[in-house]
C-alpha cells in the first residue's frame, strides 16, 4: 500500500543553523510533492509544491529537493529561527496527476535560541 | 480576503450523540475537502468535494459520517452516534477549481471534537 514516512522524532537545532526534514514514500510515483507547515491549535499553511521533473525548488530560507529514484524529498530551512519552530508536514498526490492528497504524520523541529 | 472558517471551533459531547460540523470555504474555490487528524498523527482523508458533488467519498470511515454541500458553498460534515474514537481535531481545506490538483489547499482552523 501507498505508504509516506516522515520522521516521527522530533529535530532540535541551534538557531543559525540548516534544518533538513525528510519525507520518504513507498509504492506508488507522485506527480508532485507538497510540504506544509502547521503550528498548534492551527491548520496546515501551505509552504512550497515541487513537481516531478524538479529537482530543486527554493523560496527564501526554503529548499525543497524531490528525488523520484530514491522516493525522496528533503526540505531545507536555511539560517532557521525560533519562529520556524513548527510541525512540517510533507503531502502527495495519492495517485499521478489526482486531485487527492497522501500526507504524512509531520517532522516537529525546534529551534534553540 | 477571508480565509477558510470552521465552526465550532471546539465541540465536547457525550458517546451516542449526533454533532454537526461546518466548514465555510474561501470564496470560489470549488473544491472542498474534509480530513480528520488525531493526536500525533497525519491528516486522514475523509471526503472531497467538487462543488457540490462527492467523487470521493473512500476516506469516511463508516456509515456514522456524511458530508453535504450546498450552493458550491458551505460544507457539513455530521457524525451520528458519535463514539471515543471519533474524538479528533476534523479538518476542512479549499482550494481554487484544477482539477491536476497541484494547487495548494487552503486549511481552516479546525473543529476539536471530543467524546465523552
Amino acid at each position: 500500500s501507498q505508504k509516506i514516512e516522515q520522521n516521527s522524532e522530533a529535530l532540535n537545532i541551534q538557531e543559525g543553523k540548516t534544518a533538513t526534514l525528510t519525507c520518504n514514500y513507498t509504492n506508488y510515483s507522485p506527480a508532485y510533492l507538497q510540504w506544509y507547515r502547521q503550528d498548534p491549535g492551527r491548520g496546515p499553511v501551505f509552504l512550497l509544491l515541487i513537481r516531478e521533473n524538479e529537482k530543486e525548488k527554493r523560496k527564501e530560507r526554503l529548499k525543497v529537493t524531490f528525488d523520484t529514484t530514491l522516493k525522496q524529498s528533503l526540505f531545507h530551512i536555511t539560517a532557521s529561527q525560533p519562529a520556524d519552530s513548527a510541525t512540517y508536514l510533507c503531502a502527495l498526490d495519492s495517485t499521478s496527476g489526482t486531485y487527492k492528497y497522501i500526507f504524512g504524520t509531520g517532522t516537529r523541529l525546534k529551534v534553540l535560541a | 480576503g477571508a480565509g477558510v472558517s470552521q465552526s465550532p471551533s471546539n465541540k465536547v459531547t457525550e458517546k451516542g450523540k449526533d454533532v454537526e460540523l461546518r466548514c465555510d470555504p474561501i470564496s470560489g474555490h470549488t473544491a472542498l475537502y474534509w480530513y480528520r487528524q488525531s493526536l500525533g498523527q497525519g491528516l486522514e482523508f475523509l471526503i472531497y468535494f467538487q462543488g457540490n458533488s462527492a467523487p470521493d467519498k473512500s476516506g469516511l470511515p463508516s456509515d456514522r459520517f456524511s458530508a453535504e454541500r450546498t450552493g458550491g458553498s458551505v460544507s457539513t460534515l455530521t457524525i451520528q452516534r458519535t463514539q471515543q474514537e471519533d474524538s479528533a481535531v476534523y479538518l476542512c481545506a479549499s482550494r481554487p477549481r484544477d482539477l491536476r490538483g497541484y494547487n495548494e489547499q487552503f486549511f481552516g482552523p479546525g473543529t476539536r471534537l471530543t467524546v465523552l
